[in-house]
């Protein structure tokens, strides 16, 4: 079936840290990958999204590369900020259905 | 910036009861979801319409649920015998497109008593 694999969290950082957050998915065919983020009393938003193998999306000085070999599409930023604390969201959508499958979040922490 | 809205932000319901969560998506958008998380969860997919009509459903989304566009605006969701494992964030999407990126309101959080 198709599913989303992401840490646990929750994860704390002092600013300007590296941050990774893994990500695996199965798919049953050829998935589309996308990273959301969730700020405190908002909606998910698309934050970036990559739609084939070696693809890296990127967005705000966040990048992730899809990776067919190893089914992962890691989350990265190279020095967070306090306002990315969110909750950042992997998910997947397989063969131009319009239905996404979602990982279980990973809550970011940044403190000053 | 256009955005989802929803309403109400948080309802608490007794079980068996019929709740309505409501859906505001973006004006020129054509294809609506609902997608819910149980506390500690993923994020699961529920239904997607189109035209007036389901176009997709999960194996979640039962005779319970429903969803109707009953203005050229709303969008709903009703669930019409509600149980304890209702009680979750329901999330409301709509996209221009089949492919379109989706767009997300910021829940209602529904709890059954």
């Amino acid at each position: 079936g198709n599913s989303v694999t992401q840490m646990e969290g929750p994860v704390t950082l002092s600013e300007e840290a590296f941050l990774t957050i893994n990500c695996t998915y199965t798919a049953t065919g050829y998935p589309s990958l996308f990273w959301y983020v969730q700020y405190p009393g908002e909606g998910l938003q698309l934050l970036l999204k990559a739609t084939k193998a070696d693809d890296k999306g990127s967005n705000k000085g966040f990048e992730a590369t899809y990776r067919k070999e190893t089914t992962s599409f890691h989350l990265e930023k190279g020095s967070v900020q306090v306002s990315d604390s969110a909750v950042y969201f992997c998910a997947l959508s397989v063969g131009g259905a319009n239905n996404l499958f979602f990982g279980t979040g990973t809550r970011l922490t940044v403190i000053p | 910036e256009p955005e989802v809205t929803q309403t109400p932000s948080h309802q608490v319901t007794q079980m068996g009861q019929e709740v309505i969560l409501r859906c505001v998506p973006i004006s020129n958008h054509l294809y609506f979801y609902w997608y819910r998380q149980i506390l500690g969860q993923k994020v699961e997919f529920l239904v997607s319409f189109y035209n007036n009509e389901i176009s997709e459903k999960s194996e979640i989304f039962d005779d319970q649920f429903s969803v109707e566009r009953p203005d050229g605006s709303n969008f709903t969701l009703k669930i019409r015998s509600t149980k304890l494992e209702d009680s979750a964030m329901y999330f409301c999407a709509s996209s221009v497109g089949l492919e379109g990126t989706q767009y997300f309101g910021p829940g209602t959080r529904l709890l059954v008593l």
